[in-house]
């Protein structure tokens, strides 16, 4: 089990340049989630999915796309990257029958500069 | 509105010691999860223990264990006999709909 896999760990961008951040995960979970977490900050929710083909805008989604295809994957699309933009990015899931009792499981980040 | 609360941004312990965290939390639910997430240098989240709002037994993880006063709205967590591999950023969070809210984290250093 691999478990949740991002990728790639390091990015420097341009500014107005886009790219895409990968999320996998192997658990069959059905939620997924994107959040960044600025320096010496909390995490802020982005983007998140309850299964595939569905999704739905967190706390601070503008600059950013994302899509669910398949239940493995969550890739996150940033069009037109803004300094502003700069931040680790960390990919979740979990899975959340009626109880809700299931943590989240997080990948290893992706530490993100646009310059 | 859910909201997530962490009171201390810092906090020092020495090892071997006892250290306490807060937390609170405002819902109007009655049955809900709570967790603690540890975030070392690594960056890696990792859950450190999780507590069921129904359950009136604090729940317990090795040195890890919560002090829940539910009609209070407070979580916090406390370390005993610390270790320096407790180094990190600790963060409280709260699911409820589809999301998870977390607290902005209490940054703790283990002084050897």
């Amino acid at each position: 089990n691999a478990g949740v896999t991002q990728t790639p760990k390091f990015r420097i961008l341009k500014i107005g340049q886009s790219m895409t951040l990968q999320c996998a995960q192997d658990m069959n979970h059905n939620y997924m989630y994107w959040y960044r977490q600025d320096p010496g900050m909390g995490l802020k929710l982005i983007y998140y999915s309850v299964g595939a083909g569905i999704t739905d805008k967190g706390e601070v989604p503008n600059g950013y796309n994302v899509s669910r295809s398949t239940t493995e994957d969550f890739p996150l699309r940033l069009e037109l990257a803004a300094p502003s933009q700069t931040s680790v990015y960390f990919c979740a899931s979990s899975y959340r029958g009626t109880s809700g009792r299931n943590e989240q499981y997080f990948g290893p980040g992706t530490r993100l500069t646009v310059t | 509105a859910q909201t997530v609360t962490q009171s201390q941004p810092e906090m020092s312990v020495q090892e071997a010691e006892t250290v306490t965290l807060s937390c609170t939390y405002d819902t109007s639910e009655s049955n809900y999860y709570l967790f603690w997430y540890k975030q070392p240098p690594s960056r890696q989240m990792i859950l450190v223990i999780r507590q069921e709002a129904y359950k009136q037994q604090n729940a317990t993880e090795n040195r890890f264990s919560v002090n829940f006063q539910k009609a209070a709205k407070s979580f916090s967590l406390k370390i005993s006999d610390s270790q320096l591999g407790d180094t990190a950023m600790y963060f409280c969070a709260f699911p409820t709909g589809n999301q998870f809210y977390f607290g902005t984290g209490t940054s703790l250093t283990v002084i050897p």
